[in-house]
Formats: C-alpha cells, sequence, structure tokens
C-alpha cells in the first residue's frame, strides 16, 4: 500500500470553528491532492499540490486553503467551517501528472 | 472542460452475472488519459486501471475487462461472473492537463448477491 496517512479520520465540529486536516505521505511524491466526496458528485478536487510551496485551486477550492511546507505534508484547513463543508476528505498522492493517484483512507468530517 | 459521465447510479446483480458498467467522457484534448478505481464499503479507494489515448487496445485481467472506445468517448468496464466482494461503487476518471487533475464520474453503486 502507498503509505499515507490522514489524519483525523473523524472529526465532529462546529460551525464557525477552524479545520486542519493533515495528509502524511511516505513516498516522497511531488503530486498531492485534495478531494473531497459527496452523494451523487464522485470526488471534486479542492485543491493540489506539484512541489513544497508550489499549490494551486481545484474546482471546489471556495472556503478553503492549504499548505506545502515539506514534501511529505500537505494540509487543508477550513478557516470558518460551514454546515455545506461536511464531507469526507481524500488526499491523494502521485509520482508525475499522469500516473494513478494513491489515496488515503479518508476523513469524514461532519460540522454541525 | 473535461466531464465524465457514469450515467448508471446502481446495478444489482445476482452472483455469477455478468456486469458492465459504462463510462462517457468528453474532452477536446488529443492526449489524455483514463482511470477506474474502485470504492468497497470499507470506503477506501482502490486504482483497478489507467489507458492513454494512444492505446485503444482492450484489456482483460482476471475478470474484469475493460473497452476502450475513442469513436463513441467509452471506456466501459465489465465484470465477468461477479462475486459478493465485488459489491462497490465503482468510478471513472479522466485527465487531460499537465497537473494530473482528475475529473470523477459520479460513480456507480453495484450490489452483486449471492
Amino acid at each position: 500500500d502507498a503509505g499515507i496517512t490522514q489524519s483525523p479520520r473523524h472529526k465532529v465540529t462546529e460551525t464557525g470553528t477552524p479545520v486542519t486536516l493533515r495528509c502524511h505521505q511516505t513516498e516522497n511524491h511531488r503530486y498531492m491532492y485534495w478531494y473531497r466526496q459527496d452523494p451523487g458528485h464522485g470526488l471534486r478536487l479542492i485543491h493540489y499540490s506539484y512541489g513544497v510551496k508550489d499549490t494551486d485551486k481545484g474546482e471546489v477550492s471556495d472556503g478553503y486553503s492549504v499548505s506545502r511546507s515539506k514534501t511529505e505534508d500537505f494540509l487543508l484547513t477550513l478557516e470558518s467551517a460551514t454546515s455545506s463543508q461536511t464531507s469526507v476528505y481524500f488526499c491523494a498522492i502521485a509520482g508525475a501528472d499522469n500516473q494513478p493517484q494513491h489515496f488515503g483512507d479518508g476523513t469524514r468530517l461532519s460540522i454541525l | 472542460a473535461q466531464k465524465v459521465t457514469q450515467a448508471q447510479t446502481e446495478i444489482s446483480v445476482v452472483e455469477k452475472e455478468d456486469v458492465t458498467l459504462d463510462c462517457v467522457y468528453e474532452t477536446r484534448d488529443t492526449t489524455y488519459y483514463l482511470f477506474w478505481y474502485k470504492q468497497p464499503p470499507s470506503g477506501e479507494l482502490v486504482f483497478l486501471i489507467r489507458r492513454n489515448s494512444f492505446d485503444e487496445q482492450n484489456e482483460i485481467s482476471g475478470r474484469y475487462s475493460w473497452n476502450f472506445q475513442k469513436s463513441t468517448s467509452s471506456f466501459n468496464f465489465t465484470i465477468t461472473a461477479s462475486q459478493v466482494v465485488d459489491s462497490a461503487v465503482y468510478f471513472c476518471a479522466s485527465l487531460t492537463d499537465s497537473w494530473g487533475k482528475l475529473q470523477f464520474g459520479a460513480g456507480t453503486q453495484v450490489v452483486v448477491t449471492p
């Protein structure tokens, strides 16, 4: 299995609070991605990174920010969580931009 | 813009039946990649296959087979002699840009009953 760890695995929080999800990889892969999964939508890209300190927006980036200060860590932050951000969040990594992405086990986030 | 359509929301079969999952993609690019992923009830996403736009050769891997047809923009997936362990959500995805951004379909839930 690809060495990807997401933390926390589950989180319940209240509207308006900040939340940070962490993705840690041991594969030294250049590319990292954050997706959210919602019923009827499949997975949608939030943000991605193509190197340390190199990040860009995906399809559904509003309300989210990311940081990548080390190759192995990619953080996703909800500055002020809203109920619409209740979802399952997946991190993925890839060694090259056209290679299969391998996913972490997901974080189930509930915002009340 | 890319778009991936999986028109089948759910397919229910009895064990040992064959099941085919449809995937239609839209792209104006000449170079692109197509993927299938499996998400079992435990929730993890498992990579199954990748095809590039220059290789229309169909592939068989055990009970799985894939039919890629550029003429109809389809990349269909067949499970032969289905088993209960095949019960999962299957996602088709496409990739066209240089940053590896995947566009996923909505997924097809496959339910295999004994």
